[in-house]
Parts: C-alpha cells; sequence; structure tokens
C-alpha cells in the first residue's frame, strides 16, 4: 500500500521568509507525487506534481518540489513567503497497487506572519 | 469553464434524515470522485466512477452511503439515515483519466451538519 507522511502540522514563518513543507512517501513503484493547496473554505487545487520527469518540479505562485527516490520525499519549498500563501497544504501520492486511488497527507498548515 | 459544481455549498440537517449531496464534474472528464473531509480523519476517498462506472468504493464507511452516476454530466452521494458522525465536509473532483495519477479538480465543497 502507498502512504505519506507530512511532517508538521503547522508550520509558521515570517513575510519573506523561506517556506519547507516536509512530505515523505511509501510506495512498492515509482510513485505520481502531488502537492495541493487549499484555501479557507474552498477545495483543492494543484500546486505541482511529478510524473517521473524531471525532479524538480515547478509549480504555481512560486512553489517548486523536489523527488528524491534515496529519500523517498517530496518537499515543497518556495524561496520567499508572501501573506497569500497562508493556507493548508496536503502531499498525494498514486500510482501502483493502489492505481486509481489518491492518498493524501494529513496536510499541514501555514501561516505566515506580517 | 465553470469548473467542479457542488450543491448544496451547506447542509443541516437531523438525525435520521435522508441527505442528497450533488456534482457536476468539468464537461470532459471522463472520472469522478468523491471524498470527505474531517479533522479526525483528513481527507478520504469514499467512492470513484470512471464512464459513469463506480471503480472503487472500499472507502464508503457504510450501507447507509450510496452513489450513483446516471450521466457523464451528475452524480449525487446519499447518506440515509443520517448520523451526527457524518458531519464533515464533502467534496466532489474529476478528471480527464482514470486513476489518481492525473489532477483531479475539486469543487468548493458540501458543509454538511447533522444534529
Amino acid at each position: 500500500a502507498q502512504s505519506v507522511t507530512q511532517l508538521g502540522s503547522h508550520v509558521s514563518v515570517s513575510e519573506g521568509a523561506l517556506v519547507l513543507l516536509r512530505c515523505n512517501y511509501s510506495s512498492s513503484v515509482p510513485p505520481y507525487l502531488f502537492w495541493y493547496v487549499q484555501y479557507p473554505n474552498q477545495g483543492l487545487q494543484l500546486l505541482l506534481k511529478y510524473t517521473s520527469a524531471a525532479t524538480l518540479v515547478k509549480g504555481i505562485n512560486g512553489f517548486e518540489a523536489e523527488f528524491k527516490k534515496s529519500e523517498t520525499s517530496f518537499h515543497l519549498t518556495k524561496p520567499s513567503a508572501h501573506m497569500s500563501d497562508a493556507a493548508e497544504y496536503f502531499c498525494a501520492v498514486a500510482g501502483g497497487t493502489s492505481y486509481g486511488k489518491l492518498t493524501f497527507g494529513q496536510g499541514t498548515i501555514l501561516t505566515v506572519h506580517p | 469553464d465553470a469548473g467542479v459544481i457542488q450543491s448544496p455549498r451547506h447542509e443541516v440537517t437531523e438525525m435520521g434524515q435522508e441527505v442528497t449531496l450533488r456534482c457536476k464534474p468539468i464537461s470532459g472528464h471522463n472520472s469522478l470522485f468523491w471524498y470527505r473531509q474531517t479533522m479526525m480523519r483528513g481527507l478520504e476517498l469514499l467512492i470513484y466512477f470512471n464512464n459513469n462506472v463506480p471503480i472503487d468504493d472500499s472507502g464508503m464507511p457504510e450501507d447507509r452511503f450510496s452513489a450513483k452516476m446516471p450521466n457523464a454530466s451528475f452524480s449525487t452521494l446519499k447518506i440515509q439515515p443520517s448520523e451526527p458522525r457524518d458531519s464533515a465536509v464533502y467534496f466532489c473532483a474529476s478528471s480527464w483519466t482514470p486513476g489518481g495519477t492525473d489532477t483531479q479538480y475539486f469543487g468548493p465543497g458540501t458543509r454538511l451538519t447533522v444534529l
């Protein structure tokens, strides 16, 4: 079975600081990996996805993530946080024996302080 | 494109009542997913359809829950009878291709409160 672990349910940064949200996955086959963002009272929106092409994936709003197979990680970063980045972020994995199923992590709430 | 449309956005009902949630996927998408989000359990996949056929319903919590997709542009999730523990936000999502490997587009959700 595949699974995702997001380290840290809450992350707080100052505006302009580096954002780092951690995600580790477990999959018996090469995975498809995703980061979704959820703003208050809204549905989830895709930030970026990894599909076995380049290991460094660039997404919307200045976010990027690097796939590291040796570390089974897919951490999300942004060089400079903006107040509008405050939201909940979900890492997700698909593929392998659970074809058809996208498995989400528990989410990380990002707070940005002025 | 209007995106995935869900109705109602909010539903408050009493225990024992029937609840029907509705979803209109993005035109042309072949796969539709129903999720439930709670603080305790996070985001859970309940069921997904491909070309209107249910493919995986292993996440449906019990027989009180049922889902249908009579055509490519409409799906319902029904809870009968409803219980307080069903209170959650229910999301519908759609994608071009079957399975979780394609980008899923989420609706705004239906916030269900069962008293």
